[in-house]
This record gives structure tokens, sequence and C-alpha cells, in this order.
């Protein structure tokens, strides 16, 4: 059965950092392109990054570049999202999602984060 | 960046009745490979979003067959053919051919009347 399962999420004051990991299962994790994706209270979906089989290609949209890392461990089955500088704009609950053929099949159920003082 | 539109933004259904939600793009999705990547999405109250339908028609394993998607270029539909009560939530679509970046249409919500 394949699971995802976000972790990390929290509390943090603006300005200040904060790391997500993601736990894979039930699947081969080295095989797939993976994403980060955020969803504000009350609103869509806006996506945050993405990350190559290898870890070698990056990619994120102009809000988080910069500021966002996604990385992955595959030894592990973990994919991870440092984020720095955090704006009460990036509270939200983010998911891991999974890529097969570009396309995103299969979502963790989210982990909080909350930027406020 | 490709735009999606969803319309309508909120759809009322009765159960058993038939309702169609549209996705409208900016710019074509036909990927030169030939392939056109928009997806379907439905996110439940308190879950998770999960794939209904890709390539613009084709259902993802265990999805019931009530569910149908169609559409080319820049005009798409989803289609519910009889509302169960599960099916209430929001649906998304989300666009590939021109990722990075992937783009979301607003959401369509759907909810009994």
């Amino acid at each position: 059965e394949v699971q995802l399962v976000e972790s990390g999420g929290g509390l943090v004051q603006p300005g200040r950092s904060l790391k997500l990991s993601c736990a894979a299962s039930g699947f081969t994790f080295s095989n797939y392109y993976m994403a980060w994706v955020r969803q504000a209270p009350k609103k869509g979906l806006e996506w945050v990054a993405t990350i190559s089989t290898s870890g070698s290609r990056t990619y994120y949209p102009d809000s988080v570049k910069g500021r966002f890392t996604i990385s992955r461990d595959n030894a592990k089955s973990s994919l991870y999202l440092q984020m720095n500088s955090l704006k009460s704009e990036d509270t939200a609950t983010y998911y891991c999602a999974r890529l097969r053929n570009w396309d995103p099949d299969f979502w963790g159920p989210g982990t909080m984060v909350t930027v406020s003082s | 960046d490709v735009v999606l539109t969803q319309t309508p933004p909120t759809l009322s259904a009765t159960i058993g009745q038939s309702v169609s939600i549209s996705c409208r793009s900016s710019q074509s999705l036909l990927h030169s490979n030939g392939n056109t990547y928009l997806n379907w999405l439905l996110q439940r109250p308190g879950q998770p979003p999960q794939l209904l339908i890709y390539l613009v028609s084709r259902l993802e394993s265990g999805v019931p067959n009530r569910f149908s998607g169609s559409g080319s270029g820049t005009d798409f539909t989803l289609k519910i053919s009889g509302v169960e009560a599960e099916d209430l939530g929001v649906y998304y679509c989300v666009q590939s051919t021109h990722a990075p970046p992937w783009t979301f249409g607003g959401g369509t919500k759907l909810e009994l009347k």
C-alpha cells in the first residue's frame, strides 16, 4: 500500500525556519519525482516545489524560490522541505505528493504550518 | 503560466443527479508528445486530494465509473453520472503539460441541495 506521511509542521515566528519531512513506503521511492503542494486555510492548492528522482533537478515557483529547498534521501525513502525566512503567507497545510509521469497521483495527509508571532 | 478557470465555483446537487464541472485553460494543454496532461482531483472534507482522472479521460484505479472526463485543447469537463454522498467535496483540475509550474483550478465545491 502506497503511503506518504508528512511531519515537522507547527507554529513558527515570521523570519524563522522549519523543516518538513515526508516518509514514503509501499513503492520504489527512488523511481518517482516528488513534490510539495500547499493549501492555505480555506483556499485552493498551490504547487511549492518538485525534485527529480536523483535530486539533481529542483523546481520552485517565484513565491518560494530562494527561501525553500526541496531535497530527498532515497536510501531512507524520505522527502524534505527546508523553509527559511518564513512569512505569514506561508501559513498552510503542506502536502507531499508523488508524481507519476509528471502528474500528482498520490498525496499524504498533510502537515500544518502556522507562521505567526 | 497556465491559468485554469473552473466553473461553477459551487454546485448543489441531489443524490442521483448528474452534474458537470468545467475547466478552461489559458492555453492549449496538448503536449508536444501528443498527450494532454489535464487531471481531476477530489478533496473530501478534512482529507488530502485524491486523483480521479488523468490524461483528460483515464479513470484512476479504484475510482467508480460514474466519473468521466472529456475535452481537448483548452476546454475540459468532469461529469459525475449519478452523484453519491461520498462524492461531496471540492474538485480541482490540475495541468502538468506546461509544468513547471503545475497549476490548479480554483476548485468547485459539490454540496447537497
